[in-house]
């Protein structure tokens, strides 16, 4: 089967530019994650959904910073008035039913640039 | 909340060679551990993992260890090998089901 897939790959905006992100996670997988991983740096967590339910969004680092997941499949990180501290790469990850302890797959993630 | 450290953050070796990384958390309610691997350009994938229940796990060429009284644990690659090439992170989780990430550790074997 497919694993998580992460499109565009890379995204290049100017400052100010809005952008959205899309996340198609693991068939059957109802938790999904976004995360943030600046150069040289582990992971950062930004969102958590359940099926459709966002049930944390503690990492989002500013009101700018969006996401949604309407139909528990499909989610969308989107970021508005884009400046150049947002550059980094976005990593989805989703994991299977089974509880916390079952393991996240990663999608290959979305390269972001602001100039 | 958890914090995690990640030693070294690079690590050269001899193809052949064994490598070991070594992280310690802060949150004495972790109870799972998990290593990834992440190449250029891919996202990280899940190697090895361990539960506070157990000490040590092997898979082939990898082995995790886990010292819960000191909060650390740590991943060993034996018979290294080019393909190892890669940043390496550990993660911590406890009763948040949100892993902390280690900051990385940069492999690189030489053949």
């Amino acid at each position: 089967g497919a694993g998580v897939s992460q499109s565009p790959r890379y995204k290049v905006a100017k400052r100010g530019q809005d952008v959205a992100l899309r996340c198609d996670p693991i068939s059957g997988h109802v938790s999904l994650f976004w995360y943030q991983q600046a150069l040289g740096q582990g992971p950062e967590f930004l969102t958590y959904f359940q099926n459709e339910a966002q049930l944390d969004k503690s990492g989002l680092p500013s009101d700018r910073f969006f996401a949604e997941r309407p139909e528990g499949s499909v989610s969308t990180l989107k970021i508005q008035r884009t400046q150049q501290e947002d550059s980094a790469v976005y990593l989805c990850a989703s994991r299977g039913p089974g509880g916390d302890n079952q393991p996240q797959h990663f999608g290959d993630g979305t390269r972001l640039s602001i100039l | 909340g958890e914090n995690v450290e990640q030693h070294p953050s690079t690590l050269s070796v001899q193809e052949g060679d064994s490598a070991v990384i070594k992280c310690t958390y802060s949150d004495s309610a972790s109870n799972y551990f998990p290593w990834y691997k992440q190449e250029l350009g891919k996202g990280p994938q899940l190697i090895i993992d361990i539960r506070s229940n157990v000490g040590e796990k092997k898979d082939q060429r990898i082995a995790v260890t886990l010292n819960k009284t000191a909060k650390h644990f740590s991943l060993h690659i034996t018979e290294t090998q080019p393909e190892d090439s890669a940043v390496y992170f550990c993660a911590a989780r406890g009763g948040s089901y949100i892993p902390t990430f280690g900051r990385g550790t940069s492999l690189i074997v030489h053949p």
